[in-house]
């Protein structure tokens, strides 16, 4: 099975500053025959349920604002946030669909400082 | 608008069964693998079910839930369901339905089921 494990648990950033959320992957989430990245990124807003930020690793979900980027490969990806905004205080989760049952990293809360 | 909304959520002793609806519209069913995702209290998201889309697609399942749950759909009704049987404590969680079949770009709000005596 493979295990994704984010880091930090939890972050607090000040307005305006930039939030990094990694996600390390037990093993490769890459196949080498189209060297796509099978990994997303949601944000989970408290009290709402989950939405998609992020796919391929890097493709960013039509609407979602230019601040948030994936980058990544293989097994060690991040989410950045550029600038933060009070409305991204949420918990964000990695995702791997590489396998057919997809596995959600444990997830990373960012805070406002 | 696409959407998907859950229903069928509530409380039950151990043992018991509920099955859960989740109504799509905006998009057409037929054409996408449905999910079921839950997440127990103050925890994180945990698959647990995924069906391919068309009537009597494939089926699969989370270790923690096989042999207990069935994830349906009837793509007359635009819905799919999961019947959960012999529930434990441990399903207590919020119940999610998510389109498509590995890149969940579409949630529910969810529907709570708790599981207790």
């Amino acid at each position: 099975d493979i295990v994704l494990t984010q880091s930090p648990d939890s972050l607090a950033v000040s307005l305006g500053e930039r939030a990094t959320i990694n996600c390390k992957s037990s093993q490769s989430v890459s196949y080498s025959s189209n060297s796509e990245n099978y990994l997303a990124w949601y944000q989970q807003k408290p009290g709402q349920s989950p939405k998609l930020l992020i796919y391929w690793a890097s493709t960013r979900k039509s609407g979602v604002p230019d601040r948030f980027s994936g980058s990544g490969s293989g097994t060690d990806f991040t989410l950045t946030i550029s600038s933060l905004q009070a409305e991204d205080v949420a918990v964000y989760y990695c995702q791997q669909y590489y396998t057919p049952f997809p596995k959600f990293g444990q997830g990373t809360r960012v805070e406002i400082k | 608008e696409e959407q998907l909304v859950e229903s069928g959520g509530g409380w039950v002793q151990p043992g018991g069964s509920l099955r859960l609806s989740c109504v799509i519209s905006g998009f057409i069913f037929n054409n996408y693998a449905m999910n079921w995702v839950r997440q127990a209290p103050g925890k994180g998201l945990e698959w647990i079910s995924t069906i391919d889309n068309s009537d009597g697609g494939s089926t699969y399942y989370a270790d923690s839930v096989k042999g207990r749950f069935t994830i349906s759909r009837d793509n007359s009704k635009n819905t799919l369901y999961l019947q959960m049987n012999n529930l434990r404590a441990e399903d207590t969680a919020i119940y999610y339905c998510a389109k498509d079949r590995k890149i969940y770009d579409l949630w529910g709000l969810g529907t709570l089921v708790t599981v207790s005596s």
